[in-house]
């Protein structure tokens, strides 16, 4: 069945550590994207990509890389630049060709520092 | 810029009561799209219903209905006949027509369905 999927559930990163989630879907959509979302408050855009081999920047892109190698793959990755990595990551995914390029989401992956 | 605002951090309800929920935007667009997702404790992101600015009919999904106010840049969510598979976090969420950093989120309100 048609979806998204995100693995793994919960990661830990240590100090100075690149850590990799994966985004996968196979609605056959176009674009993908990358939110953050921290407690208290809604989710914020850190990539987004609209096809593949190319990829923009959100409002918080800093401290973070992606690729979009394939149309069905959006892995982020969390560099140690990113000081403040701890959050809940959501990947989404729409269809520009759609009337309302509705998002939908992943399940989410939990980042802690250890 | 866009911003969507939800004044509501928390709300409760009795269960089989009717519950709002709040939100309110600003942009200078005149075509939009207008959404509320929901966020059950497994932190799954589900649309709940959405809305074109362009048709004044508010849009309904089974128990869950919207009155959309443009003039007012209003969009508020009403969920008849609560049940406590609602309880959750809901956003509002508002999307420009065109570009794709276009979709912009408000800090949700937490409902919680009493038994």
């Amino acid at each position: 069945d048609g979806g998204i999927t995100q693995s793994p559930k919960y990661l830990f990163r240590k100090e100075g550590q690149n850590v990799t989630l994966s985004c996968e879907q196979n609605l056959n959509h176009d674009a993908m994207y990358w939110y953050r979302q921290d407690p208290g408050q809604g989710l914020r855009l850190i990539y987004y990509s609209q096809i593949v081999n190319d990829f923009q920047k959100g409002d918080i892109a800093e401290g973070y890389s992606v690729s979009r190698e394939k149309k069905e793959s959006f892995p982020l990755t969390v560099t140690s630049a990113q000081k403040n990595p701890t959050a809940f990551y959501l990947c989404a995914s729409s269809d520009l060709a759609a009337l309302q390029e509705t998002q939908y989401f992943g399940p989410g992956t939990r980042l802690l520092v250890l | 810029a866009q911003t969507v605002t939800q004044s509501q951090p928390e709300m409760s309800v009795q269960e089989a009561e009717t519950v709002t929920l709040s939100c309110t935007y600003d942009t200078s667009e005149n075509n939009y799209y207008l959404f509320w997702y929901k966020q059950p404790p497994s932190r799954q992101m589900i649309l709940v219903i959405r809305q074109e600015a362009y048709k004044q009919q508010n849009a309904t999904e089974n128990r869950f209905s919207v009155n959309f106010q443009k003039a007012a840049k209003s969009f508020s969510l009403k969920i008849s006949d609560s049940q406590l598979g609602d309880t959750a976090m809901y956003f509002c969420a508002f999307m420009k027509p065109t570009g794709a950093n276009n979709l912009f989120f408000g800090t949700g309100t937490r409902l919680t369905v009493i038994p």
